[in-house]
């Protein structure tokens, strides 16, 4: 079956743009989650869900970073008034729940220039 | 102040020989620990698990240890492949705090032919 699905691969944007990223997370995964990664450093953890529901946001660095999943399936990833700081690779995972390991997509390099 | 740690960056290894990858963790609340092996332009790929209930999980070629007084687990890996080659990173979950998942920053394996 298909696994978890970035897009775009990369995206280059201005500092003061704004950019989505989008994921398509394996489907019947119940939750999904986001992490970015530095070069040479492991995930860390922004933001989770479960459904819909946004379970857990206290990894967003500051407020121009948001999340959604109205439906339960398709997440994006908005950052508003992009900085040279947001540059890093975006990954998305999911995983069936609880006591589940996540599973990630290639993931978004972001480069803002 | 980095909750899970791995303090080697990186690993060489003859082919046939056993690799040990080392991970450190402080929050004594952690109770589900993941190893994920990740070749370059992938995401991460989970590999093995293994619950506080128990000290040893075995799959294959992959054992994971866990010593929870030492707050200490490692990934063995017998015998070494050079297909084994990649950024190994050791990641942990608090049941009690979500299910927010935290990665230690990697250690890279060379298996050498």
């Amino acid at each position: 079956g298909a696994g978890v699905s970035q897009s775009p691969r990369y995206k280059v944007t201005k500092r003061g743009q704004d950019v989505a990223l989008r994921c398509d997370p394996i489907s019947g995964h119940v939750s999904l989650y986001w992490y970015r990664q530095a070069l040479g450093q492991g995930p860390e953890f922004l933001t989770y869900f479960n459904y819909e529901a946004q379970q857990d946001k206290s990894g967003l660095p500051n407020d121009r970073f948001s999340a959604e999943r109205p439906e339960g399936s398709i997440s994006t990833l908005t950052i508003q008034r992009t900085e040279q700081r947001d540059s890093a690779m975006y990954r998305c995972a999911s995983s069936l729940g609880r006591g589940s390991p996540l599973h990630f997509g290639n993931g978004t390099r972001l480069t803002v220039t | 102040d980095q909750q899970v740690k791995q303090n080697s960056p990186s690993l060489s290894v003859q082919e046939g020989r056993i690799s040990i990858l080392n991970c450190d963790y402080t929050n004594s609340m952690f109770d589900y620990f993941l190893w994920y092996k990740k070749y370059p332009a992938e995401g991460p790929t989970f590999l093995i698990s293994i619950s506080s209930i128990k000290d040893k999980n075995e799959d294959g070629r992959f054992t994971v240890f866990l010593n929870k007084s030492a707050k200490h687990l490692s990934l063995h890996i017998v015998p070494s492949q050079p297909g084994d080659s990649a950024v190994y990173f050791c990641a942990a979950r608090a049941d009690n705090y979500g299910q927010n998942f935290v990665f230690g920053p990697g250690t890279r394996l060379s298996v050498l032919p």
